[in-house]
C-alpha cells in the first residue's frame, strides 16, 4: 500500500528559528511532491511544488526532494506565528495523489 | 492561479433530509476532482474519486448509497448527502485537478445536522 508518513508533532519553534517539516513515501514511481499548509477551520491551501531532486525556494520557504531516499522535506526561515498551521505532505504517481496526516506547527512569539 | 469554488460553505440541516454540495473549478478543466471528510482535530480522510463522464471510485467504508456524487461535466462535481444524521456533520471539502497538476481545493462546507 502507498503510504506517506509525516511526523503529526505538534512542532513548537520560536518567532524567527527555522522549522523543519518532513515527509516520507513508499512508492518509488513517485513523480510529483507538495506540501499544502491548512489552518484551523480551513480548507488547505497549495504552498509549494517540486518535480526534481535537490532545492526548490520559494520566498521563506523551501521544499527539498531527495528521490534515492524517498523524503521530501519544508524548511520556513524566519517562522512567523501566522505560520502556525498544520502542513501536509503530498505525493502523487499516474493522477493518484496520496495525503500525509499532517504535522502541527505553532510558532511561538 | 486555479481556482475551486464550494457552495455553500455552511450548511445546517434536519436529520433525515438531504444536502448538496457543489465544487467547480473556475478557471481550468478538471479531470479529477476529489471529495474529502475532516471531522474537528483529524486529518483528510478522502471519501471518493470521481472522473468526469464517469462513475465515482469511493474509499473503504464509505457508503456509495448515501454519499452521491457525480461530475457530469469538467466544471462541476456534486456531493449529495442523503438522509442525513448527525454523524454526519463534518467538514466537507472539494479538490479538483487536470491531469497530474496540483490539487487545488475548494474553501469547504461545514455541515451541521440537528
Amino acid at each position: 500500500q502507498k503510504e506517506v508518513e509525516q511526523n503529526s508533532g505538534p512542532l513548537s519553534v520560536p518567532e524567527g528559528a527555522i522549522a523543519s517539516l518532513n515527509c516520507t513515501y513508499s512508492d518509488r514511481g513517485s513523480q510529483s511532491f507538495f506540501w499544502y499548509r491548512q489552518y484551523s477551520g480551513k480548507s488547505p491551501e497549495l504552498i509549494m511544488s517540486i518535480y526534481s531532486n535537490g532545492d526548490k525556494e520559494d520566498g521563506r520557504f523551501t521544499a527539498q526532494l531527495n528521490k534515492a531516499s524517498q523524503y521530501v522535506s519544508l524548511l520556513i526561515r524566519d517562522s512567523q506565528p501566522s505560520d502556525s498551521a498544520t502542513y501536509l505532505c503530498a505525493v502523487n504517481e499516474d493522477n493518484d495523489m496520496r495525503f500525509g496526516a499532517g504535522t502541527r506547527l505553532t510558532v511561538k512569539p | 492561479g486555479a481556482v475551486v469554488s464550494q457552495h455553500p460553505s455552511w450548511v445546517i440541516c434536519k436529520s433525515g433530509t438531504s444536502v448538496k454540495i457543489e465544487c467547480r473549478s473556475l478557471d481550468f478543466q478538471a479531470t479529477t476532482m476529489f471529495w474529502y471528510r475532516q471531522f474537528p482535530k483529524q486529518s483528510l480522510m478522502l471519501m471518493a474519486t470521481s472522473n468526469e463522464g464517469s462513475k465515482a471510485t469511493y474509499e473503504q467504508g464509505v457508503e456509495k448509497d448515501k454519499f452521491l456524487i457525480n461530475h457530469a461535466s469538467l466544471t462541476l462535481s456534486t456531493l449529495t448527502v442523503t438522509s442525513a444524521h448527525p454523524e454526519d456533520s463534518s467538514f466537507y471539502i472539494c479538490s479538483a485537478r487536470d491531469t497530474n497538476s496540483p490539487l487545488h481545493f475548494g474553501n469547504g462546507t461545514r455541515l451541521t445536522v440537528t
